[in-house]
């Protein structure tokens, strides 16, 4: 069994519409990641947490909300789905001592039509 | 400038060859250096990691770091096909802290 888990692997969506991406861990991983990955512009951090009571913001947070339900799970949410907002996300998962190693998900592709 | 840059390519060598990725990145502070390698439809998995300067060889991969001149590399040799893949560089001030990833780079071995 993988990892790091995320579900679902491919959702169509409109414009509008609240949507929720999952991500679950058996690393034991303090740590948890959301990035999303557009062509031409790389990896970039939408939120992350360092535990169950820490969320941060990244690079580009706006329109997205996140909630730590337990260590194991990383949920993001888009609370009104927008077109630039497809692309695939991916969450990824470190300890604490080794941030810089990070374990990825398959991703979550993503159209908001 | 953007903390770290790295060319997209794509980039296509034959079977065989070296193959040779690079970074550069502006910010002094970075100490870990990492290459992560992301096949088409999966997720971006751990290749090579460097601490400060220097060179670390694993198998057909040697990664560099050249702090002087904030610039690293990655080094494939005997390319072969199941290489093709994205590269990306990622780089980090601590190990506590979050890393920052280049684009990438799409690369393709021709058999």
């Amino acid at each position: 069994d993988a990892d790091v888990t995320q579900t679902p692997r491919n959702r169509i969506t409109k414009t509008g519409k609240r949507i929720m991406l999952e991500c679950s861990q058996t690393k034991g991983h303090d740590r948890m990641y959301w990035y999303r990955q557009d062509p031409g512009l790389g990896l970039r951090l939408i939120y992350y947490s360092f535990d169950v009571k820490d969320i941060n913001k990244g690079e580009i947070s706006d329109g997205y909300s996140v909630s730590r339900q337990a260590q194991a799970k990383f949920s993001l949410s888009l609370e009104s789905a927008i077109p630039n907002q497809t692309a695939l996300y991916f969450c990824a998962t470190s300890d604490h001592r080794a941030t810089d190693t990070q374990y990825f998900g398959p991703g979550t592709r993503l159209t908001v039509l | 400038q953007k903390e770290v840059e790295q060319d997209p390519g794509p980039l296509s060598v034959p079977e065989g060859a070296i193959v040779s990725l690079n970074c550069t990145y502006s910010n002094s502070a970075f100490q870990y250096f990492m290459w992560y390698r992301q096949y088409s439809r999966k997720g971006p998995e751990l290749l090579m990691y460097t601490y400060s300067s220097g060179n670390k060889e694993d198998g057909r991969f040697t990664a560099q770091v050249d702090k002087s001149s904030k610039y690293i590399s990655l080094f494939i040799r005997d390319s072969q096909p199941s290489d093709s893949a994205t590269y990306l560089c990622a780089m980090g001030r601590n190990r506590d802290d979050k890393i920052i990833f280049g684009k990438g780079t799409r690369l393709h071995i021709l058999p």
